[in-house]
This record gives C-alpha cells, sequence and structure tokens, in this order.
C-alpha cells in the first residue's frame, strides 16, 4: 500500500493561499490521491481528488507532480474557518474492494 | 437529505457492557465504514461493508462485531467494552469505487469506558 507522509502542522496568514504538501513516492499507477479534512470534532469532509492531472474544484486546487511522487493542496484564499486537520489518502484496493486509510495529517491554523 | 447520521451522540460505558452504535445513510450508498478516532492516531479503520448483508475487517476490528441487514444502516457493537475503546466512532459511507471513492462522514459519536 503506498503511504503518505505530510508534515504535521503548518501555519497561513488568513487571505493568504495555504500550500499543503503531501510526499507519495510510492503510489502505484491506478491509485488517485485524496484530500479529506477534519474541523474541529466533526467528522472528515472531502475536498478534491486526482490521478494525475491538477484539478481544480470551488473548495481547494490540487497540483501534482510529473512522476506523481508528491502533491500539493492549494486552499488560494484561506480564512479562519479553513483551521483544520488535512489529511492526504492515496487510494487502496484489496480483495475486490476500496478503502481510505487515514494518516496523522497535517494540522493547519490560519491566523487573522 | 440528512446525509449520514449516527446515534447515540454520547455514551459513557462502564467496562464490560455492551452497546450498540447506529449509522443510517440516505443517499443509497452502496458502501459503509466504521472508523475510530484517538488523540494523535487519526482514522483507523474498523469495520466495512460493501452491500447489504456483507462486511469485512478493517486494520482494528477486534473487539468490535458490526452488522449490515439493511442497505441505508451499518451497526457497530461493543459486546463487552473495555476503556481502550474509549474512542471518537465515525461511520461514514460512499458508491461503490469507480473513477473516485469518497466517503461522506458523520457527525461522530464520543463514547467513554470507565
Amino acid at each position: 500500500d503506498a503511504k503518505t507522509t505530510q508534515p504535521p502542522s503548518m501555519d497561513c496568514a488568513e487571505g493568504r493561499a495555504a500550500n499543503l504538501p503531501c510526499n507519495h513516492s510510492t503510489i502505484s499507477g491506478n491509485e488517485y490521491v485524496y484530500w479529506y479534512r477534519q474541523i474541529h470534532s466533526q467528522g472528515p469532509q472531502y475536498i478534491i481528488h486526482g490521478l494525475k492531472n491538477n484539478e481544480t474544484n470551488e473548495m481547494a486546487s490540487l497540483i501534482i507532480t510529473e512522476d506523481r511522487k508528491s502533491s500539493t493542496l492549494i486552499l488560494p484564499h484561506a480564512t479562519l474557518r479553513d483551521t483544520a486537520v488535512y489529511y492526504c489518502i492515496v487510494r487502496v484496493a484489496q480483495g475486490g474492494s476500496e478503502k481510505l486509510v487515514f494518516g496523522k495529517g497535517t494540522k493547519l491554523t490560519v491566523n487573522p | 437529505n440528512a446525509g449520514v447520521t449516527q446515534t447515540p451522540k454520547f455514551r459513557v460505558l462502564k467496562t464490560g457492557q455492551s452497546m450498540t452504535l447506529l449509522c443510517a445513510q440516505d443517499m443509497n450508498h452502496e458502501y459503509m465504514y466504521w472508523y475510530r478516532q484517538d488523540p494523535g492516531m487519526g482514522l483507523r479503520l474498523i469495520h466495512y461493508s460493501v452491500g447489504e448483508g456483507t462486511t469485512a475487517k478493517g486494520e482494528v476490528p477486534d473487539g468490535y462485531n458490526v452488522s449490515r441487514l439493511k442497505k441505508q444502516n451499518f451497526l457497530l457493537g461493543l459486546e463487552s467494552a473495555a476503556p481502550s475503546q474509549t474512542s471518537v466512532y465515525f461511520c461514514a459511507s460512499s458508491y461503490p469505487p469507480g473513477t473516485g471513492l469518497w466517503q461522506y462522514f458523520g457527525p461522530g459519536t464520543r463514547l467513554t469506558v470507565t
């Protein structure tokens, strides 16, 4: 199973872009990168996912390097409500079913 | 759409007691999951189900049992609660994996075993 490595914590100023890195050097060719976040005490929330092309939605952008060994989640204009733990996950497939394995994530603190 | 709901929201048990946590989803999802979250540990998968009547073990299944008698419900049981099972439990559901697999999570159940 491909594992991910994220910094344990990051800070960002309100209104600035938050760039959250993730390393996944053992990712397989058919594995996707997913990002979730968990705001304090709430259930995790899906943000975005991608295979090899860059992706953008209303919440964030996902930049995946050409060799797919790392990616960056970008929150273009961080707000205080974006303070959360962000999880980078690589999809694994075992026995015909698929499940997500969560690591410890990056705690992002957006400061006023 | 209520999404994913969990019952109860909070519970305190004594060691050795039993209880069942209920997860319900109204999105007609095939897949359902139970996770636990402990401080500094991230989320760990306990059990999951790929359809009505089927269940499978996750990373940390010991001490728990599950049942999926109806597509919309996924039950997590603790037969004899232990203090090590003090945790926050999250249920999630999703469509079958295709080009993507993202899960919708419930609000959590905070369980304390004394």
